[in-house]
């Protein structure tokens, strides 16, 4: 059974990074799926963060441009995000995923999600 | 900017069938914008329903099933079921290793 789960901060102040961890259990990140980070504002929807293969093969949202890093440690089965510069409009629910790529064979999907970490950015 | 559109809300009663469907702001829906479909309760993480058009997971329910339709991506319910009222978002692949996400569809079950 593969299980992912977030942890970090509940809450960053403005300007600061935010930082955050998925853990993988049930399976080796090392084994060829991407990884992935999808947030989610109150009440509002999904938004695709960036990506990350276990060869540290990065791919971010242009609509983030250069605040977001992702970065994997294939030791400990975990992959990270941090955001840097941090304002209100990143309060949000943020979700690991993993991402299952492989065109040839038809297959693009985000098959298993972390149950999510709301993280606050305020004063 | 590319914008994926999706009914912002949809009613339907229990037994009965909804087409809930994804558009993209570059032109037709095809197999090669892979679409995903979510479901997503109130406090829950995103459960993923439907991959690459029509493919299921070993969970999803059969009463959900996939297709193109129109231009666009489709994702019908047919049965209802009470359980079903939630919010359903699709995914379409643009390239790299990313897609973008409609805004989803609040779904009544009345």
């Amino acid at each position: 059974q593969v299980q992912l789960q977030e942890s970090g901060p509940g809450l960053v102040k403005p300007s600061e990074t935010l930082s955050l961890t998925c853990t993988v259990s049930g399976y080796s990140i090392n084994s060829g799926y991407y990884w992935g980070w999808v947030r989610q504002p109150p009440g509002k929807g999904l938004e695709w963060i960036g990506t990350i293969y276990h060869d540290g093969s990065t791919y971010n949202n242009p609509s983030l441009k250069s605040r977001v890093t992702i970065s994997i440690d294939t030791s400990n089965n975990q992959f990270s995000l941090k955001l840097d510069s941090v304002t209100a409009a990143d309060t949000a629910v943020y979700y690991c995923a993993r991402v299952g790529l492989a065109l040839t064979a038809d297959i693009f999907h985000l098959d298993y999600w972390g149950q999510g970490t709301l993280v606050t950015v305020s004063s | 900017q590319t914008v994926v559109t999706q009914e912002p809300s949809l009613t339907v009663s229990p037994g009965g069938t909804v087409t809930l469907t994804c558009a993209s702001s570059t032109g037709a829906v095809t197999s090669g914008y892979y679409p995903n479909w979510f479901q997503q309760k109130p406090g829950q993480a995103p459960r993923a329903l439907i991959y690459s058009t029509r493919n299921k997971y070993s969970w999803t329910p059969a009463r959900f099933s996939g297709s193109l339709l129109g231009g666009k991506a489709a994702l019908t319910l047919s049965g209802v079921q009470p359980e079903d009222e939630a919010e359903y978002y699709c995914l379409l692949y643009y390239g790299g290793v990313q897609g973008v996400f409609g805004g989803g569809t609040k779904l009544t079950v009345l």
